[in-house]
């Protein structure tokens, strides 16, 4: 039982090139979170999926698109970096009537 | 606005000096209250929820309790090993996220 998996860990970008974070998780959970974290901001939610088939934008969207690809997997899109996107991002899930929710090891993303 | 707010911002203990952690928050409608260890470089670790003033839970030599503005992380006889950053969480009030402090950094040294 994996948790939540994110992939890559560490990415280097050139501003205004794209990419997509990856995100899975395998305890059957309902909902997903895309979170930023960065020094002195603590963690903020970019998008989250409360189901699968719908997303909705948290705290701070823009600049991100995300897709829910299935139950498991939900992605996060940077369609043009900017150096104010480096930062490290977060995938989370929790379960329906749950609150907690279950962390990925992240991704350190360096835009430059 | 809901609003969790932490401190101490950092901490440093002593080895089996005990002391305790704040978290207050400010959302109407609370389904829980939520406490996470994070080491450098690694996601957030789930720790406890607690969901009603008066609540409290348990683990190893953390206690978390629960009043109805604040939650307190307590350490007893903390060791090495717990030295980490600290969130506290609570649901905001639509219910469909979680809203974060911007935690506590504890050192335990030898």
């Amino acid at each position: 039982n994996a948790g939540v998996t994110q992939t890559p860990k560490f990415q280097v970008l050139k501003t205004g090139q794209s990419m997509t974070l990856q995100c899975a998780q395998d305890m059957n959970h309902n909902s997903m979170y895309w979170y930023r974290q960065d020094p002195g901001m603590g963690l903020r939610l970019i998008y989250y999926s409360a189901s699968e088939g719908t997303t909705d934008k948290g705290e701070v969207p823009n600049g991100y698109n995300v897709s829910r690809l299935n139950k498991r997997e939900f992605s996060l899109r940077l369609e043009s970096a900017a150096p104010s996107q480096t930062s490290v991002y977060f995938c989370a899930s929790s379960a329906v009537g749950a609150y907690e929710q279950y962390f990925g090891p992240g991704t350190r993303l360096t835009v430059t | 606005e809901d609003q969790v707010t932490q401190s101490p911002e950092a901490l440093r203990l002593q080895e089996g000096e005990s002391s305790s952690l704040n978290c207050s928050y400010t959302v109407s409608g609370l389904r829980g209250l939520f406490w996470y260890r994070q080491d450098p470089g690694k996601g957030p670790e789930f720790l406890f929820t607690l969901y009603s003033a008066g609540e409290e839970k348990e683990k190893e030599r953390l206690k978390a309790t629960l009043t109805k503005k604040e939650s307190f992380l307590h350490i007893t006889a903390p060791k090495p090993e717990d030295s980490a950053t600290y969130l506290c969480a609570s649901n905001n009030q639509a219910g469909t996220a979680l809203i974060f402090g911007k935690g506590t950094t504890l050192s335990v040294s030898s």
